[in-house]
């Protein structure tokens, strides 16, 4: 299957700051990138949908402002926590597709700690 | 709205045994059905993809089973082994391929 690279694995971060993560297709074009969170104990909700070049398609009760996302090349996508907070604290993922493909990939992950 | 759901949400089998996950999705209208396992902090790992017009797709002691028209997916693990331990999650696909994942089922397998 394709490669789907994320960065950081892990983060922690003061409260009140912002993080970058960092969501790259490594063997192909990504034309769609997703972004999903999961609380601990809990199961993966889809945060937005990314298309290159337009705005990212957030999902009800995600705040854009928050969630700041940047899709501007074929291969990379970013999500940014802006201001973030404790409550923030999850694990983020994403998941990239090709036109025309049927399966999306996914990305390691990213552990966010605020403290 | 799609919504999965997964059954049992935790198992405890001793090494050896076949046992059989289940999965429920009430949308019929998929794109495609995949499980995924997940290991304690960890990323996802794809074990098997079915396309909506398939009925199973089988990989190695793995077979995955889909009845679109009564929403369901089983998942039948074969032999199992102690390294089979994790949550094993389904999941299904709209058109624009974003996934709805169920809650998971987490196995542990006693040697």
């Amino acid at each position: 299957g394709a490669v789907v690279s994320q960065h950081p694995s892990r983060v922690i971060c003061k409260s009140g700051t912002s993080v970058k993560i960092e969501c790259r297709s490594l063997d192909f074009q990504a034309t769609t990138m997703f972004w999903y969170r999961q609380f601990p104990k809990q199961s993966l909700m889809l945060m937005a949908t990314s298309n290159e070049g337009s705005k990212a398609t957030y999902e009800q009760g995600v705040e854009k402002d928050k969630f700041l996302i940047n899709h501007a090349s074929l291969t990379l996508s970013t999500l940014t926590v802006t201001s973030a907070h404790p409550e923030d604290s999850s694990f983020y993922i994403c998941s990239a597709s090709s036109e025309g493909s049927t399966e999306a990939f996914f990305g390691q992950g990213t552990r966010l700690t605020v403290v | 709205k799609q919504e999965v759901t997964q059954i049992p949400a935790a198992l405890s089998v001793p090494e050896g045994e076949n046992l059989v996950l289940n999965c429920s999705f009430t949308d019929s209208a998929i794109y495609n059905l995949q499980w995924f396992r997940q290991d304690p902090g960890k990323g996802l790992t794809s074990l098997l993809l079915i396309q909506s017009s398939q009925r199973e797709q089988t990989s190695g002691r793995l077979n995955a089973s889909l009845d679109k028209s009564s929403g369901r997916s089983t998942l039948y693990i074969a032999a199992s082994q102690p390294g089979d331990s994790a949550t094993y999650l389904c999941a299904v696909g709209g058109g624009r391929r974003a996934l709805t994942f169920g809650s998971g089922t987490r196995l542990q397998v006693q040697p």
